[in-house]
């Protein structure tokens, strides 16, 4: 089946710790995305790619990695810098071209530093 | 960037009844998405709808782009409806943008 999957689905970190959030697809689209969402709250922009070996900073980039060396691939690492990383984090990918920008999401992974 | 504003924020419902959720933007977009977020956080994609009307059962949704708002209809809502709606635009065909969402409480 064609889809995004995220893992893991949840994650426990000591503080200083970094950890690494896996997001593949097997739609082929070309543009993917992290996401970052607090209890009660909406989305907020973490990082995002249009194209391998390419991507930008969303709104809330600080404390936060990624690489796109494959077009199927996303990860996002967590990194010691992020002062409030609890949260839940969500991956997304969207075709560039053709019925662009239809938005499909991976099931989450929930972080909780302890 | 682009303003996204979901109403009314939150919603209680007696099951059965209908409800109409909004979705206002302030600039031209290239598309509009509606969402609906389960209790388990996964978020389902109910309408893509850049414009005009669509109707998926119980459910359909307006969008008039002219006019930058979008409507999302629930009729004879069922406490399967509960959870958040979120709608989306993707703007300059560069980031989506996501409203703050519409909490609904469907109550048997």
């Amino acid at each position: 089946d064609g889809g995004i999957t995220q893992s893991p689905k949840y994650l426990f970190r000591k503080e200083g710790q970094n950890v690494t959030l896996s997001c593949e697809q097997n739609l082929n689209h070309d543009a993917m995305y992290w996401y970052r969402q607090d209890p009660g709250q909406g989305l907020r922009l973490i990082y995002y790619s249009q194209i391998v070996n390419d991507f930008q900073k969303g709104d809330i980039a600080e404390g936060y990695s990624v690489s796109r060396e494959k077009k199927e691939s996303f990860p996002l690492t967590v990194t010691s810098a992020q002062k409030n990383p609890t949260a839940f984090y969500l991956c997304a990918s969207s075709s560039v071209s053709g019925r662009a920008g239809e938005l499909f999401f991976g099931e989450g992974s929930r972080l909780t530093v302890l | 960037g682009i303003q996204v504003e979901q109403s009314p924020p939150d919603l209680i419902l007696q099951e059965g009844a209908n409800s109409t959720l909004r979705c206002n933007f302030s600039d031209s977009v290239n598309n509009l998405q509606w969402f609906h977020q389960n209790p388990w956080g996964q978020l389902i994609n109910l309408f893509y709808i850049p414009s005009g009307t669509k109707q998926n059962g119980r459910l359909s949704a307006t969008t008039v782009a002219t006019e930058r708002y979008s409507l999302l209809y629930i009729s004879s809502s069922q406490t399967t409806d509960s959870g958040v709606y979120f709608c989306a635009v993707l703007y300059n065909f560069n980031k989506f943008y996501f409203g703050s969402g519409t909490k609904l409480n469907v109550k048997p």
